[in-house]
């Protein structure tokens, strides 16, 4: 059973830019939520997409935007970098209920200069 | 809205020393409770969870037991390892929803 992968695992970024990153979600999983986790600071949720719909969102401004492929992987979008963007961003997929235990991914470190 | 406190760290110990991490919640309804911990350079791993009221979670000697009376998840260990140096995580997910709200974690060093 393959865990849940990201890529890349490191990104370097200017103010202004836009970035995609990648998440696989683990065999079997069909849910896949999105954090933001600052230094030193707990994940805060971004948002969850579940079967190819946005199912839930935090307080992120819409410039932080995402999409769910038919084989359940995922992506974030972040335009119009910032500095305070600079963050570990971590994918965790669940299972067939959107409340199951979720399993993360090792996290893209992003720093945007 | 919903929240997560824990005690702040960093938390040091010696390797043996019994452990004890304070995790209050705020949240209406039936949340589900639950610890992370992260090791150096790992993503989350999850370390255990209870899912509802007096329910107790357990996991490589580690024990968090849900009360509601007091809204607490307190994780706590016997003996800890050198091995049990990571950053530990509450968090619970909110009735019907599937996000996870999580603590600001809290650092644990075990020295030999």
């Amino acid at each position: 059973e393959t865990g849940v992968t990201q890529s890349p695992t490191h990104l370097i970024k200017t103010r202004g830019q836009q970035v995609t990153l990648r998440c696989s979600s683990q065999s079997g999983h069909n849910t896949v939520s999105w954090y933001q986790q600052a230094l030193g600071q707990g994940p805060q949720f971004i948002f969850q997409y579940y079967r190819e719909e946005e199912n839930g969102r935090g307080n992120f401004p819409p410039r932080f935007s995402g999409l769910q492929f038919p084989n359940y992987s995922s992506e974030l979008n972040v335009n119009a970098l910032e500095l305070d963007d600079s963050a570990l961003y971590l994918c965790a997929s669940s299972g067939q209920e959107v409340y199951n235990e979720q399993f993360f991914g090792p996290g893209t470190r992003l720093t945007v200069l | 809205g919903d929240s997560v406190t824990q005690m702040e760290g960093p938390v040091t110990l010696s390797e043996e020393a019994c452990l004890t991490i304070n995790c209050t919640y705020t949240a209406t309804g039936y949340p589900s409770l639950f610890w992370y911990v992260q090791y150096p350079g790992e993503g989350l791993q999850l370390l255990l969870k209870a899912t509802k009221a007096d329910d107790k979670g357990s996991n490589k000697g580690f024990e968090a037991t849900y009360r509601k009376e007091t809204t607490s998840f307190h994780l706590e260990k016997g003996s800890v390892q050198v091995s049990d140096s990571a950053v530990y995580f509450c968090a619970l997910v909110p009735s019907n929803t599937g996000k996870l709200i999580f603590g600001q974690g809290t650092t644990l060093q075990v020295k030999p």
